[in-house]
């Protein structure tokens, strides 16, 4: 596609329900990335992809989170018994991996957990 | 981990001035990229600028890597300019996951 695209743009869920968040990166970029941004706050690494693989998982903030990348393209961000402070925009961004590191970020979904 | 801190955090331009953006960063970086979010909440890429000079249009940006800082420079502000600018670096670990700064608020009046 011609940009990153993120699916739902919004998403309200209860306390204690799960989601799952889409994330379609630029076609033919194998390297895939989750932030997550509070209101109000800076951009915070949650996890990254090469390929269908994730070298680093190190900014997931607990077990109910999890992600997953298909075919080295589209990737799901999964949160398991949402809680309030849950509740962020959450972005995606993608890049080429190869001769650019350069990413490009998608518009984000804000999640409200009520 | 790396810090990175960005000044001024927050800048009130009217119209037409110019303006110098300031990032600095605590340990050597890989990559380095500015970036605009727009009151809608879109990141925009500015730059990749791990070092050297870029210019586009009115803006541009200089990054000294062994000085551990990075400028962007806004030239004859504009109202769209407004929003909020970050700068991002990735530390040297392979991994190319990007640590924002708090970013700089700017607001441009007309």
């Amino acid at each position: 596609g011609a940009g990153v695209s993120q699916s739902p743009s919004n998403k309200v869920t209860e306390k204690g329900k799960d989601v799952e968040l889409r994330c379609d990166p630029i076609s033919g970029h194998t390297a895939l990335y989750w932030y997550r941004q509070s209101l109000g706050q800076g951009l915070e690494f949650l996890i990254y992809f090469q390929g269908n693989s994730a070298p680093d998982k190190s900014g997931l903030p607990s077990d109910r989170f999890s992600a997953e990348r298909t075919g080295g393209s589209v990737s799901t961000l999964t949160i398991q018994r949402t809680q309030q402070e849950d509740s962020a925009v959450y972005l995606c961004a993608s890049s080429s991996g190869q001769s650019s590191y350069e990413q490009y970020f998608g518009p984000g979904t804000r999640l409200t957990v009520t | 981990g790396i810090q990175v801190e960005q000044s001024p955090p927050d800048l009130i331009l009217q119209e037409g001035a110019n303006s110098t953006l300031r990032c600095n960063f605590s340990d050597s970086v890989n990559n380095l990229q500015w970036f605009h979010q727009n009151p809608w909440g879109q990141l925009i890429n500015l730059f990749y600028i791990p070092s050297g000079t870029k210019q586009n249009g009115r803006l541009s940006a200089t990054t000294v890597a062994t000085e551990r800082y990075s400028l962007l420079y806004i030239s004859s502000s504009q109202t769209t300019d407004s929003g909020v600018y970050f700068c991002a670096v990735d530390r040297d670990s392979g991994t190319y996951k990007y640590i924002f700064g708090t970013g700089t608020r700017l607001k441009v009046l007309a």
